[in-house]
């Protein structure tokens, strides 16, 4: 069964606290990435890689930081520095340049 | 679930009637277009792509639309049932570094 799966699918953090999501896919791809998810707006774009053991910050990466040690993996670490980190966090990966799929996502909320 | 799309546009629909959601694009240079679907809680989900070499690609029940001298991408649903219901995305690839820009997005209800 081929796909993106996200963990956890509900996760709560408290004021001054870490918090990594977790990324995986089966599907051999070479390119991930972690979007953000706003009520009202599109996806933005946090982090992005092409290959393992490389990334590339996007349009909001203050506040984050990625890992791309295997190329079926790529957590997402939302750090104390993110202000407003409270979103749906979506991680899609493609083959080359075209189409990404997407997880099912990972709600975060700040307490 | 996921309160996706508090603010957005919304299309309202009967069921059996087609559908026609709308995206205008921001660049010129974008060689490649996606339309997402996206339940409430879920992520988005590929439904159909196009080309800039194409302007027009059908599915099943879904054809996309590309207007390149405006800028316009359209998303056609044929006989739109209740389980259409959801946000629809358009996103497109200007070719750099396999980026998608996406737009806000558009809600699609289906009435009875």
């Amino acid at each position: 069964d081929g796909g993106i799966t996200q963990s956890p699918k509900y996760l709560f953090r408290k004021e001054g606290q870490n918090v990594t999501l977790s990324c995986e896919q089966n599907l051999n791809h070479d390119a991930m990435y972690w979007y953000r998810q706003d009520p009202g707006q599109g996806l933005r774009l946090i982090y992005y890689s092409q290959i393992v053991n490389d990334f590339q910050k996007g349009d909001i990466a203050e506040g984050y930081s990625v890992s791309r040690e295997k190329k079926e993996s790529f957590p997402l670490t939302v750090t104390s520095a993110q202000k407003n980190p409270t979103a749906f966090y979506l991680c899609a990966s493609s083959s080359g340049s075209d189409t990404q799929y997407f997880g099912p996502g990972t709600r975060l909320t700040v307490l | 679930g996921e309160s996706v799309g508090l603010h957005l546009p919304t299309l309202s629909v009967q069921e059996g009637d087609n559908s026609i959601i709308n995206c205008a694009y921001s660049n010129s240079a974008s060689d490649y277009f996606i339309w997402y679907k996206q339940e409430s809680g879920k992520g988005p989900q590929f439904i159909i792509d196009i080309r800039s070499n194409m302007d027009k690609r059908q599915g099943q029940r879904v054809t996309v639309l590309l207007n390149k001298t405006v800028k316009h991408l359209s998303l056609q649903i044929a006989a739109t049932q209740p389980g259409d219901s959801a946000v629809y995305f358009c996103a497109e690839n200007t070719g750099t570094a396999s980026k998608l820009t996406f737009g806000t997005g558009t809600r699609l209800q289906v009435t009875l």
